[in-house]
């Protein structure tokens, strides 16, 4: 297990087309998260997982957003009709729950998409 | 509303100097703050976090609640220590603990020789 990855590295497509990442979590990982960062900002929170539960979303993330995690394992970030300003790092990370705080969270290289 | 305040985009200082990243947070709860590190080319880590009060490569942290800051300090830079720095918040009560970070812009330490 080499830790967080995420495919595909980088995406380049035309506004209006349909884009699919895909996340492979640490395998005893529980927690899996899917932030977004644009240039110069620091990353934001997009939407959270426990196991194959989708638990919380951001306000960030449109209709045309959607996250799945079938089986609790890895998870896609599909975005449907891309406009320019969804270009970005999409960067997925994963944790193990702890009882009592927040556990470290071990982020993946991320994906860049560019909308053209 | 949860913020966290990095005001220092660059931070630009000489090897063996003191260095001190500024974070100041807005949470009205009791938070969780970590600063994460992105080093050239390399992916988003843990550098260190409020809980453990330990020091990781010679950094600290120390979370001060009347003044809601989580400042990063070394009191001597190295070359390797040149890097992008996040200050991050989590919620600190377990009950409603995601876990999800808010994160501050970063700040860029560029250590000169």
């Amino acid at each position: 297990d080499t830790g967080v990855s995420q495919d595909p590295r980088h995406k380049i497509t035309k506004r209006g087309q349909n884009v699919t990442f895909r996340c492979d979590p640490i395998s005893e990982h529980n927690r899996l998260y899917w932030y977004r960062q644009t240039l110069g900002q620091g990353p934001e929170f997009l939407t959270y997982f426990q196991n194959e539960a989708q638990l919380e979303k951001s306000r960030l993330l449109s209709d045309r957003f959607s996250a799945e995690r079938p089986k609790g394992s890895f998870s896609t970030l599909e975005i449907q009709r891309t406009e320019q300003g969804d270009s970005a790092m999409y960067l997925c990370a994963s944790s193990l729950e702890l009882q009592f705080y927040s556990n470290e969270q071990f982020f993946g290289p991320g994906t860049r998409l560019t909308v053209l | 509303a949860q913020r966290v305040t990095q005001p220092e985009k660059l931070l630009s200082v000489f090897k063996g100097a003191p260095v001190e990243l500024k974070c100041n947070y807005s949470y009205s709860g009791s938070p969780e703050l970590f600063w994460y590190v992105q080093y050239s080319r390399q992916r988003l880590q843990l550098l260190l976090r409020h809980i453990s009060r330990e020091s990781i490569k010679g950094f600290t942290a120390d979370l001060n609640k009347g003044e809601t800051s989580f400042h990063l300090k070394k009191p001597f830079a190295q070359e390797e220590d040149s890097a992008m720095y996040y200050c991050a918040l989590s919620r600190g009560d377990f009950s409603s603990n995601t876990g999800k970070l808010i994160f501050g812009q970063g700040t860029t330490l560029q250590v000169k020789p």
